[in-house]
């Protein structure tokens, strides 16, 4: 069974300071990680993917990505009241399977 | 920007009814997604549709669920007999590459069933 876990919160941050959000997974054989950001009662909203093992960066976002600790984050710096939601980490394990959710992370920031 | 579009927005339904749930994909995507998310739990996978049949389902996607794709760009998800646990907002995705890629959600489908 394939499980992507997060805490799901609340993690409360100031405006301006660095949201980190974590995920882990229970497969070794994983291929793609990618963070969405939900609103309450709105879809997912794809923000990062990451592929390989490192980091990457696009904006105020970087996703990491540690296959042999299986490990996923997420870090948005400069977090803004806008960026409150939920952050839904989810794993592609292998070729075209599903993705698996977790359950989410429910980051409020704080002006 | 392309996206994905599902009608309708809000479904009530009677206990035992029939309903359709639409979907447009993104025009170039080839891969095709059902999800649902119960309120306040994980969004959880229903189907995938590639080449025009079902390439992946859940244990959740039962004989009362079908999906089809009608003409080149809709993409439905029947239910036979709706269930009040079948209340969620229902999602549809899709993607270029299947999971190798990202997957593109629409607004979801909110059915109450009553």
């Amino acid at each position: 069974q394939k499980e992507v876990e997060q805490n799901s919160g609340p993690l409360s941050v100031p405006e301006g300071a660095i949201a980190s959000l974590n995920c882990t997974y229970s497969d070794r054989v994983s291929q793609s990680f990618f963070w969405y950001r939900q609103y309450s009662g709105k879809s997912p909203e794809l923000i990062m993917s990451i592929y390989s093992n490192g980091d990457k960066e696009d904006g105020r976002f970087t996703a990491q990505l540690n296959k042999a600790s299986q490990y996923v984050s997420l870090l948005i710096r400069d977090s803004q009241p806008s960026d409150s939601a939920t952050y839904l980490c989810a794993g592609a394990f292998s070729g075209n399977t599903p993705l698996v959710f977790g359950k989410g992370t429910r980051l409020s920031v704080i002006a | 920007e392309p996206e994905v579009t599902q009608t309708p927005s809000h479904q009530v339904t009677q206990m035992g009814q029939e309903v359709i749930l639409r979907c447009v994909p993104i025009s170039n995507h080839l891969y095709f997604y059902w999800y649902r998310q119960i309120l306040g739990q994980k969004v959880e996978f229903l189907v995938s549709f590639y080449n025009n049949e079902i390439s992946e389902k859940s244990e959740i996607f039962d004989d009362q669920f079908s999906v089809e794709r009608p003409d080149g760009s809709n993409f439905t998800l029947k239910i036979r007999s709706t269930k009040l646990e079948d209340s969620a907002m229902y999602f549809c995705a899709s993607s270029a590459r299947g999971t190798a890629a990202e997957a593109f959600f629409g607004q979801g489908t909110r059915l109450t069933v009553v």
